[in-house]
């Protein structure tokens, strides 16, 4: 399957600093990328859509003046936490998937996630 | 939006033992995916379902668009096994896949 790397995978930060985290297509462009939060024992809940050249979608409830998500190129998206709380710490987890012509779903494939500490 | 109900919560399973994992969604769906989450956090893809039966080694999985659900099937269970399935179907309005809450499994030797 299709490879999604994700990068760091695991930060500590302190209050107030800001933190970016990579997701990258490595073997296909993803024209639409998405970005997860998961908390201990708990499923995987959307934060956004990244789409590529455009703004990001965000979901009810998320900030996206704290959550900046950057979709730059096909193989490449970024979310910065900033000024991270302790409240902030989680397992973020991106997705990609390549959507076809057609608009139809295809497969998600996700990266590896990255533990965000903030003390 | 669209609903993502999956059971049982948690099971618990002598090494060997067959189960069977049920994902029911409330709206029609573009796509259906069963993953495996290991203890690192990686979600690792298992089938890609939105209709049919597939079958990989001791796993299979069937989605019966229709009527709103897919199953897991896992045969003789490893300890290997344990972790949390996720289903996550993708709905028609648009491209956002949207997670179950789990089922946790653990496998005992």
């Amino acid at each position: 399957g299709a490879v999604v790397s994700q990068h760091p995978s695991r930060v500590i930060c302190k209050s107030g600093t800001s933190v970016k985290i990579e997701c990258r297509s490595l073997d296909f462009q993803a024209t639409t990328m998405f970005w997860y939060r998961q908390f201990p024992k708990q499923s995987l809940m959307l934060m956004a859509t990244s789409n590529e050249g455009s703004k990001a979608t965000y979901e009810q409830g998320v900030e996206k003046d704290k959550f900046l998500i950057n979709h730059a190129s096909l193989t490449l998206s970024t979310l910065t936490v900033t000024s991270a709380h302790p409240e902030d710490s989680s397992f973020y987890i991106c997705s990609a998937r390549d959507v076809g012509w057609d608009r139809k779903n295809t497969e998600a494939f996700f990266g590896q996630g990255t533990r965000l500490t903030v003390v | 939006g669209i609903q993502v109900e999956q059971s049982p919560p948690d099971l618990i399973l002598q090494e060997g033992a067959n189960s069977t994992l049920r994902c029911n969604f409330s709206d029609s769906v573009n796509n259906l995916q069963w993953f495996h989450q290991n203890p690192w956090g990686q979600l690792i893809n298992l089938f890609y379902i939105p209709s049919g039966t597939k079958q990989n080694g001791r796993l299979s999985a069937t989605t019966v668009a229709t009527e709103r659900y897919s199953l897991l099937y896992i045969s003789s269970s490893q300890t290997t096994d344990s972790g949390v399935y996720f289903c996550a179907v993708g709905d028609t309005g648009g491209f956002k896949t949207i997670f179950g809450a789990g089922t946790r499994l653990f496998v005992k030797a």
